[in-house]
């Protein structure tokens, strides 16, 4: 049973540019949740995302990002016009179910770098 | 105010010796507590929950003071292998029966021959 699959692993993009980050969950789970992690801090709730839905975006940055998890691929996390700042890792972790006690299983990250 | 706080360390300790890592939360109505471990430029993984009762898995002892908002991992005998940031983490209970996990910002550990 593969874990969870992030892609790319590594992106460099200039100012200005997007980033689109992928998450694959494991299978058969079906609840998304995003995080980042700047440089020496830990990691910060960005989303939390059911198939079609987005349940809770309340770290979400206002502006420049968005999140959707379709019914069929992905889940994506989108940055638009990046800046300097929004260099970090970004994790996704996956979850079978809507459960408080569930685990959440961890994907290997996407780092991005910007120029 | 962080909602987790830990003591970022580093802790330089020899192999075989003792080490404890607290962390304290600010939110009394934190649900669940957990270690993870991270290694560089790796995800967090589970190490294991924390529980009032305290718990034990092999050389690492997990405490919770829910009194005091005040967690603890204890390693005995530790290996060159523990190397690895350790981070403290909540959960806070949301309407919607879902987790959203609040880490703190880690606490390193180096372990040397």
């Amino acid at each position: 049973n593969a874990g969870v699959m992030q892609n790319p692993r590594h992106l460099v993009r200039r100012r200005g540019q997007e980033a689109r980050l992928r998450c694959s969950p494991m299978k058969g789970h079906s609840h998304v949740y995003w995080y980042r992690q700047l440089p020496e801090e830990g990691l910060k709730f960005m989303v939390y995302l059911q198939k079609e839905n987005i349940i809770d975006e309340s770290g979400m940055p206002k502006e420049r990002f968005s999140a959707e998890f379709p019914k069929e691929g992905p889940s994506i996390l989108r940055i638009q016009q990046v800046v300097r700042g929004d260099s970090a890792a970004y994790f996704c972790a996956s979850s079978p179910k809507r459960d408080r006690e569930e685990t959440q299983y961890f994907g290997p990250g996407t780092r991005l770098l910007v120029l | 105010r962080k909602e987790v706080e830990q003591d970022p360390g580093p802790f330089n300790v020899p192999e075989g010796a003792t080490v404890a890592f607290n962390c304290t939360y600010s939110n009394s109505a934190s649900q669940s507590f957990f270690w993870y471990r991270q290694d560089c430029r790796k995800e967090p993984k589970l190490l294991m929950s924390v529980y009032s009762s305290g718990n034990e898995d092999g050389r690492f002892t997990a405490q919770l003071n829910r009194a005091s908002q005040y967690i603890s991992l204890l390693i005995r005998d530790s290996k060159l292998s523990d190397s690895a940031t350790y981070l403290c983490v909540v959960t806070n209970m949301f309407s919607g029966g879902y987790n959203k996990l609040i880490f703190g910002a880690g606490t390193r550990l180096a372990v040397h021959p």
